[in-house]
């Protein structure tokens, strides 16, 4: 058990809808990590907070957004799905906000878009 | 080297065998080279941060060795069992960014 807390584990949902996963870094971890990965693609980097504010942007498209909260908890929201949006979506926390240090990953959330 | 690059892309190796896999990665601004081990329905999982030039790192059978002047890394893995199957990945972080850039991995199965 890595510490790193993602729900839900599965998500099921229709083309055009808003869905919002959520991860709880391990206690002590102030930079959250999202990553998404799709069939036969590599951990494709997404965006990164460190203690409730961004500080890395990957290729994240303007329909998803994220945000960190004061718990340091973390959400990412997909909306306007498409089908190629569904993957494995993985989140990943560290103590450290420059990536020094190992970062530990949840279990993901894999996404269905249907 | 723009992106980082694993290779092979796929290894089959029987038990007791020793093995590596290359990591390259771009050799300016270089911050931190990252290895993972993701086990097929796990989640990755780290083995080694290495930041220094010529850095060597070892755990157990598995080690690594760092060149960020040429801009790769190696793997070993040395006796190589069953339990070693899964897809190793590194990440490399370069200058003042702080996303980590995975490579699609080296997928190892090891035989008996």
């Amino acid at each position: 058990d890595s510490g790193v807390t993602q729900t839900p584990k599965h998500l099921i949902t229709a083309t055009g809808q808003r869905v919002t996963l959520r991860c709880s870094p391990r206690s002590g971890d102030l930079s959250v990590y999202w990553y998404q990965q799709s069939l036969d693609q590599g951990l494709q980097f997404l965006i990164q907070y460190y203690n409730g504010e961004e500080r890395a942007k990957g290729n994240i498209l303007e329909r998803f957004s994220a945000q960190q909260f004061p718990d340091l908890h973390s959400e990412l929201n997909l909306s306007s799905l498409e089908l190629g949006d569904s993957a494995l979506y993985f989140c990943a926390s560290s103590v450290g906000g420059r990536g020094g240090t190992e970062a530990f990953f949840g279990q993901g959330t894999r996404l269905t878009v249907v | 080297i723009l992106n980082v690059e694993q290779s092979p892309q796929s290894l089959h190796v029987q038990e007791g065998d020793s093995t590596n896999f290359t990591c390259s990665f771009p050799s300016s601004n270089f911050y931190a080279l990252h290895w993972y081990r993701w086990e097929t329905a796990k989640s990755p999982e780290a083995l080694f941060v290495m930041t220094l030039n010529g850095d060597e790192k070892k755990k157990g059978r598995i080690s690594a060795t760092l060149n960020t002047k040429e801009g790769y890394s190696y793997l070993y893995i040395k006796g190589s069992q069953p339990e070693d199957s899964a897809t190793y990945l590194c990440a490399s972080l370069g200058g003042t960014a702080s996303k980590l850039t995975f490579g699609t991995g080296t997928r190892l199965q090891v035989t008996l």
